[in-house]
């Protein structure tokens, strides 16, 4: 079974410092890779995905991701942290068809 | 808009009772899900659809039940067997192909008193 570990249920940063959240996998096959975002009481949203075409992936808000196969790790990194930002962030790995496993999250806070 | 409605956002109720929480989709998505989220959990699957008129038990599905008799519904039912069934529901839906994401509800709020 493909499963998900994210180091560090929680990040604590500066505003305008670095965001990096650690996710690795595990998986038999090629995997497919999400990160989503969610804010209290909602539900997720896409941040980026992995799917084999590129292994640096740029998504939505300034974050991005980068595939290491030899390190079996997609993190989350984003330069400069902004207040909004605080949230909650889930690593995800696509297995047996469309289904989902997610990571227990991280939960990013963003200092003044 | 397309997207997944979730209702009610908040739902109590008492502890035997069944309760039935509902997720409509109009993204045209074969594969629809439901997961089950608790504090420092990550998100759990409970009963996952790929297609209409069939749906497969996730990790947790024990204490719940589904339906899947049209496209853009998935209700969930959490039976009086469920022992520990106050959580936020979360419900999706994808194309339902591995490299695709899904596109989540914004949860209900289950509170059993």
């Amino acid at each position: 079974a493909q499963s998900v570990t994210q180091l560090g249920s929680h990040v604590s940063v500066s505003e305008g410092a670095l965001v990096l959240l650690r996710c690795n996998y595990s998986s038999s096959v090629p995997p497919y890779l999400f990160w989503y975002v969610q804010y209290p009481n909602q539900g997720l949203q896409l941040l980026l995905k992995y799917t084999s075409a590129a292994t640096l992936v740029k998504g939505i808000n300034g974050f991005e991701a980068e595939f290491k196969k030899s390190e079996t790790s997609f993190h989350l990194t984003k330069p400069s942290a902004h207040m909004s930002d605080a949230a909650e962030y889930f690593c995800a790995v696509s297995d047996r068809g469309s289904r989902l496993t997610f990571g227990e999250g991280t939960q990013l806070t963003v200092n003044p | 808009d397309g997207g997944i409605t979730q209702s009610p956002k908040y739902l109590f109720r008492k502890e035997g009772q069944n309760v039935t929480l509902s997720c409509e989709q109009n993204l045209n998505h074969d594969a629809m899900y439901w997961y089950r989220q608790d504090p420092g959990q990550g998100l759990r699957l409970i009963y996952y659809s790929q297609i209409v008129n069939d749906f497969q038990k996730g990790d947790i599905a024990e204490g719940y039940s589904v339906s899947r008799e049209k496209k853009e519904s998935f209700p969930l039912t959490v039976t009086s067997a469920q022992k520990n069934p106050t959580a936020f529901y979360l419900c999706a839906s994808s194309i339902g192909q591995s490299n695709t994401e899904a596109f989540f509800g914004q949860g209900t709020r289950l509170t059993v008193v």
